[in-house]
């Protein structure tokens, strides 16, 4: 079954850490960009950060920049968010999700979801 | 950079067709084909209905279509049904930091 199953959002404090995981099955991993969106409580959808299929390419939204850093293991089709020094404005839930285009030809577009794991930043 | 401005809402009868539109600018929209549409659900992950401005994936009905003309997208959503009541964004992209933007979502509402 093709999945991606995200964890690790809770609720932590401002100026707090937290390390999201999305975990991969079903699909050749190592072969797609992947993507990590986010949606603040009624709000609309947010793109926060993208990473090649090598892993060697990271783009940032300008709020995150210098606070998150996304990363990947193709050995163990799984992709990750850390987030440092985080803001009430963080609070969202978290996607991760895969580029429908393979390697070479990405096409921007998100074709696989994870069911979404929800960050709280409040004291 | 913005995010791509789209109607708050839209409706139409079953059956019908709607037509919602996704407004960028010549970085975006009008300056790539990287355009793409999702379907959300409450309380549910997105979902791809075209990407490369007019491209389907795979179980997408061709009721629903994607166009582009100048800095405007398009998706166009024929025969209503009310299972299409849900929001909608667009998406482009938009190089570097603003890799991919969207736009703020439209409520479709199948009277």
């Amino acid at each position: 079954e093709v999945q991606l199953l995200e964890s690790g959002g809770g609720l932590v404090q401002p100026g707090g850490s937290l390390r999201l995981s999305c975990a991969a099955s079903g699909i050749m991993f190592s072969s797609h960009g992947m993507y990590w969106v986010r949606q603040a409580p009624g709000k609309g959808l947010q793109w926060v950060s993208v990473i090649s299929a090598s892993g060697g390419i990271t783009f940032y939204t300008d709020s995150v920049e210098g606070r998150f850093t996304m990363s990947r293991d193709n050995s163990r089709n799984t992709l990750y968010l850390q987030m440092n020094s985080l803001r009430a404005e963080d609070t969202a839930i978290y996607y991760c999700a895969k580029d429908i285009g393979i390697v070479g030809s990405p096409a921007r577009a998100f074709d696989i979801w994870g069911q979404g794991t929800m960050v709280t930043v409040s004291s | 950079q913005s995010a791509l401005t789209q109607p708050p809402s839209a409706s139409g009868s079953p059956g019908q067709s709607v037509t919602i539109s996704c407004t960028g600018t010549s970085s975006d929209v009008g300056g790539h084909n990287y355009v793409s549409w999702y379907q959300q659900h409450p309380g549910k992950a997105p979902k791809l209905m075209t990407y490369e401005v007019s491209k389907r994936p795979s179980g997408v009905p061709d009721r629903f279509s994607g166009s582009k003309s100048g800095n405007t997208a398009s998706l166009t959503v024929s025969g209503l049904q009310a299972e299409d009541e849900a929001d909608y964004y667009c998406s482009s992209y938009a190089g570097g930091n603003n890799y991919v933007i969207f736009g703020g979502g439209t409520t479709l509402t199948v009277l």
